[in-house]
């Protein structure tokens, strides 16, 4: 069974930094390309970034908004995938979503979510 | 960045009533459009991907289409465990984004 299971959100203040961990288990981590998606507290859904597997260059595309402030980052020795969020903003409170597309999307959708980590922006 | 619209933005549906919701991307991305459900205080399942294929385990009653700009996903015979928000999402070209949301409620 996949298991993705976030950590590491908490209340943090403007200018902070958050580290978030997404701990994997139930398919092979480093074959899969990861995802991070968040949702602000009664928004939608909005795309955070992406990391490629080794084998497919283990690059990372990030969106507008966080790009230069968030950086993705996974160690396939501890099926671990992270965030690294500096600079932090209050429009960056939201829950972090981890997610990947193991079950047959080719990295295009997301099969498998978290449940996700909430943080709060906050002075 | 490719822009996803849906419509409506809230539909209150009688049970096994059909429920319609269309979702237009400001520019095609041919069948790379994807459908995600939450429930309140829930992660997000993925429904549909590249348009119309059903995800593993999802009723059959869930079923999309389109290509292109335009893209429709219909709940035939809605249940009241289908009450929720739906998402689509386009994957054609970074940055990926999502659509607004379509709020479905039971009436």
């Amino acid at each position: 069974e996949v298991q993705l299971v976030e950590s590491g959100g908490g209340l943090v203040k403007p200018g902070g930094s958050l580290r978030l961990s997404c701990a994997a288990s139930g398919f092979t981590f480093s074959n899969a390309w990861m995802s991070w998606v968040r949702q602000a507290p009664g928004k939608g859904l909005e795309w955070v970034g992406r990391i490629k597997s080794k084998t497919d260059g283990g690059t990372t595309d990030y969106a507008a908004p966080v790009k230069g402030r968030f950086t993705i980052s996974r160690d396939d020795s501890k099926n671990t995938l992270y965030l690294q969020m500096n600079s932090l903003k209050t429009e960056d409170t939201a829950v972090y979503y981890c997610t990947t597309d193991i079950r047959g999307c080719g990295g295009d959708c997301y099969s498998d979510w978290g449940q996700g980590t909430l943080v709060t922006v906050s002075s | 960045e490719i822009v996803l619209t849906q419509s409506p933005d809230f539909q209150s549906v009688t049970p096994k009533e059909k429920v319609t919701i269309t979702c237009r991307a400001s520019q095609s991305i041919g069948s790379s459009l994807h459908w995600y459900q939450q429930k309140p205080d829930q992660s997000p399942k993925l429904l549909i991907k590249y348009a119309s294929q059903s995800f593993s385990g999802v009723p059959s009653r869930f079923s999309g289409s389109g290509s292109g700009t335009d893209f429709t996903l219909t709940i035939n015979s809605l249940e009241a465990e289908d009450a929720a928000t739906y998402y689509c999402h386009q994957s054609s070209s970074l940055p990926f984004t999502f659509g607004p949301g379509t709020k479905v409620d039971i009436k």
